[in-house]
């Protein structure tokens, strides 16, 4: 069956970097949009990042352009998200997802900036 | 960017009741690039509807979504306890940015 597993958050400080990763089985991941979303406490949904299947297609929200950078290693199965010049606004709990649907999620992994 | 509006914010219903959630678009979405989300406490959003209407398998079919150009509803007929949760309509369609809106809170009364 598709499973996702995120990793990689954490605490952080302000103007910090972390490195988060998902890894995906139980479908070919290469042939798939991947997507992160984040959750900020008690808050909605932002879908700010996602990466064609093949890497040559990327989008951001201008809330993370510049700061963060979405990757994928589709030889093992996996998406990255590197996040710097970390902000307070950027804590939240971050999903990623599978294609452009969404049809697949993960758990989530939290991250927080906080001094 | 197209802005997804839903409504009510919180919508308070008792178990057997049927509830209608409504997603409006500040622009045409295409059918095809609309979906339903449902999201309980603690856990990961979960999808129900895509293309405005059509229901994943498993999702029970008290479940249905409908609507096209801007307006667009869910609705769940008969609602039992474990409906409860937060909803989330979403559009993908054309160039991104691709929008979530705000969500409807569906409450036991």
């Amino acid at each position: 069956q598709v499973q996702l597993v995120e990793s990689g958050g954490g605490l952080v400080k302000p103007g910090g970097s972390l490195r988060l990763s998902c890894a995906g089985a139980g479908f070919t991941f290469s042939d798939y949009y991947m997507s992160w979303i984040r959750q900020a406490p008690g808050k909605g949904l932002e879908r700010f990042s996602y990466i064609s299947g093949s890497g040559d297609t990327i989008h951001y929200a201008d809330s993370v352009k510049g700061r963060f950078t979405i990757s994928r290693d589709n030889a093992k199965n996996s998406l990255h998200l590197q996040m710097d010049i970390l902000r307070v606004d950027d804590t939240a709990v971050y999903y990623c997802a599978r294609g452009v649907i969404l049809d697949y999620w993960g758990q989530g992994t939290l991250v927080t900036v906080s001094s | 960017e197209i802005v997804l509006t839903q409504s009510p914010g919180t919508l308070s219903l008792s178990p057997g009741e049927r509830a209608t959630l409504s997603c409006r678009a500040s622009q045409s979405v295409s059918s095809s690039y609309l979906a339903w989300y449902q999201q309980k406490p603690g856990q990961a959003p979960r999808l129900l509807i895509y293309g405005a209407s059509s229901r994943v398998t498993g999702i029970p079919d008290r479940f249905s979504g409908s609507g096209s150009g801007t307006d667009f509803t869910l609705t769940i007929s008969r609602l039992e306890p474990e409906d409860f949760a937060v909803y989330y309509c979403q559009q993908f369609g054309g160039s991104a940015p691709y929008t979530f809106g705000q969500g409807t809170k569906l409450e036991i009364k």
